[in-house]
């Protein structure tokens, strides 16, 4: 099965929002609400900032949301800053034969 | 504070196997409410899941491992309890093995990885 599809690079200014596609099949974010959402800063390990399509871990921002709709799950940054330059990866339940699959990575620039 | 930390060779030869070792600190690798898994990302690229085991409370069964269907006949995943450490393997590889490998923790039947180790560089080459 391929991977979720995402855009490979965005870009916005400071104080603005910005929202970051994922699109799957009706395999995986279709059937799950099992969307977890990554932000990965230059040489770290990925960190939860979404799950469960919609859910905020502890210490993440609110600035950050999450959604879906059909196929698409989609990351909202409103206000943007700085430090949210990173890469983000949107990933999702995909059944028992599939299991996980993570989309591509969009580059995130902050201008 | 759960902490993962992958070790093990960073420079494979093409058409050997890959090995790599997750140690878990500060949590058993026994309890069944989680999966324990690996992940791997090619410099520049976006992230790959490798596989996935949990452990049942008795030797691990072929009903607790899961692997990503591109990689299957090549990858074995298995957990130790006595050293609280689980393992990767990946036979016959090549340079597009070459990645950073991540072992995590993630909710059972999810893609919700919330701890991970710092990663390691491993490059096949001839």
């Amino acid at each position: 099965q391929s991977a979720l599809t995402q855009p490979a690079s965005m870009s916005g200014s400071p104080g603005q929002s910005i929202t970051i596609s994922c699109t799957g099949t009706s395999s995986d974010i279709g059937s799950y609400n099992l969307v977890t959402w990554y932000q990965q800063h230059p040489g770290q390990a990925p960190k939860v900032i979404i799950y469960e399509v919609n859910k905020r871990p502890s210490g993440v921002s609110d600035r950050f949301s999450g959604s879906k709709s059909g196929n698409t799950a989609s990351l909202t940054i409103s206000g943007l800053q700085a430090e949210d330059e990173a890469d983000y990866h949107c990933c999702s339940f995909a059944g028992t034969t599939t299991y996980v699959l993570f989309g591509g990575g969009t580059k995130l620039t902050v201008l | 504070q759960l902490q993962l930390q992958e070790s093990g060779p960073r420079l494979v030869k093409t058409s050997e196997t890959l090995s790599l070792t997750c140690t878990v600190s500060g949590g058993s690798i026994s309890s069944n409410s989680y999966q324990w898994g690996w992940i791997r990302q090619p410099p520049g690229k976006g992230l790959e899941w490798i596989g996935s085991i949990y452990y049942t409370g008795r030797t691990y069964d072929k009903s607790s491992l899961y692997y990503t269907p591109s990689l299957k006949s090549r990858v074995t995943i298995s957990v130790s309890r006595s050293t609280n450490q689980f393992s990767l393997r990946v036979n016959s590889v090549t340079a597009a093995d070459t990645a950073v490998y991540f072992c995590a923790r993630h909710v059972r039947s999810s893609g919700e990885f919330h701890f991970w180790g710092q990663g390691i560089l491993v490059s096949v080459s001839s």
